[in-house]
Order: structure tokens, then sequence, then C-alpha cells
């Protein structure tokens, strides 16, 4: 109950498209679901995060999908980059708790 | 954001050794965490540091193992004692801000042991 799976292992996409990761969770006590994005050699960075009283959260390219009855929630990155190849992790916490349960990882490649 | 440096940023031990990562942060926070990251693999919790207080721990992971140390609001060590080939990894250090659940990661300690 306290897994967050992540998909796709990897993804190739062409560059100026869109790039979607997807998660889901278990547990509905979760409130709290940030997205890192990790190049190699560094340590992860905070992206974007929404909480389950809103369905989308839009930071530039970057855009949360929240679906709160399915348990599920996503990463689109718009007019992707070559620059965005990276690692992407999603994870999810629950109010009270300080743990931050993280996803398996998506490594993207966008290509030119 | 929160600027959070870590000591060594990677280090080639021998078997039998033990090795202490420092990390510094550039502002008061009460709780700071270490995780380890296999390579290829996400992120595991090892523990929960709060200053003023033992370190709590997770499952499968060891004071003995990993001695942790929280001596101020801006600083900790992790030790990774006893080292064999299986320690080794990425060790990161991350703190929460305060009132917040936003969580920010150092650069990481890459650890190789031989």
């Amino acid at each position: 109950q306290q897994q967050v799976k992540q998909s796709p292992q990897s993804l190739i996409v062409q560059k100026g498209g869109i790039s979607i990761i997807n998660c889901a969770y278990e547990n509905t006590a979760f409130d709290y679901f940030p997205w890192y994005q990790q190049f190699p050699g560094k340590g992860p960075a905070l992206l974007i995060a929404i909480r389950p009283d809103v369905s989308e959260k839009k930071e530039g390219r970057f855009t949360i999908s929240f679906n709160k009855s399915a348990k599920q929630f996503s990463l689109h990155i718009m007019d992707s980059q070559p620059g965005d190849s990276a690692t992407y992790f999603c994870a999810a916490s629950r109010v009270g708790y300080n743990k931050l349960i993280f996803g398996a990882g998506t490594r993207l490649a966008v290509h030119p | 954001s929160a600027v959070i440096s870590q000591k060594p940023s990677r280090d080639i031990c021998q078997r039998g050794t033990s090795l202490t990562i420092q990390c510094q942060v550039d502002s008061q926070v009460t709780m700071m965490f270490w995780y380890r990251q296999q390579p290829g693999q996400s992120l595991t919790l090892i523990a929960t540091a709060n200053q003023g207080s033992e370190a709590t721990y997770e499952s499968g992971f060891v004071i003995d193992k990993f001695p942790i140390s929280r001596p101020n609001l801006t600083f900790s060590t992790l030790t990774v004692s006893n080292m064999s080939p299986e320690d080794s990894s990425i060790y990161l250090c991350s703190l929460r801000e305060d009132y917040t659940d936003t969580q920010y990661f150092g650069p990481g300690t890459r650890l190789t042991v031989l």
C-alpha cells in the first residue's frame, strides 16, 4: 500500500513532442505528489508538485495531471527538448509523515 | 530553494573501512534525511535525522552500519561503516523546509567500495 508505481521505465521522444510519464498509488492518505528531475551525476531537483485538491498544475512546459478517483498522476512535458533528457521520479507522501515514497524512475531521452 | 552541499563528492574505499559523509545546508531546518541510490535505481530512505534526537532508521538499515549525527540545524553526517562492495551507491542528503512538504536534495556522494 506504500508503493508508487511509475511507467514507462524508459521513454524516447522527438524534439518538440510531448513526454508523458505516469504514476499510480494505492494509499488514499497520500496528499502530496512531487516530481523530481535528475541528471547524471547530480542530485534530484524538485520540478513541480501537486496536492489532491486540484486536478492540474502547470509550470512552464511542465504540467501535472491528477486523477484522485483513479489514484493516478502524470507528468507532461510539452515541446520536449534535448536538455530535458534526464531521469524523472514521481513521489508521494502523507500528512504527518516525513517519508517520501519514490517511484522507480523513468529515463527520458529527447532526440533532436 | 535551499542550498545543500556534501563532502566528499565521491570516494573509492577499501572493504572493511568506514567513510563519513558531511552535509551542510544554508538555512536552519528541523528535518534532514539520508537516502541511498544504488546504480540505476530509485531512492531509498535510510534514516530521518532531527536535531536534538536520535535518528530514525527505516527497515533494513541499522545504526551500527549507518551512524548519523545531527549536531545542529544546518549540519549532519552519515557514516558508512565496515564497508563492503554492496555499499557502493550514491548517498544523498536531503532536507524538508520547515512548515512545508517541500524536500530538496544535495548533489550526492558517489561511493565505490573495492
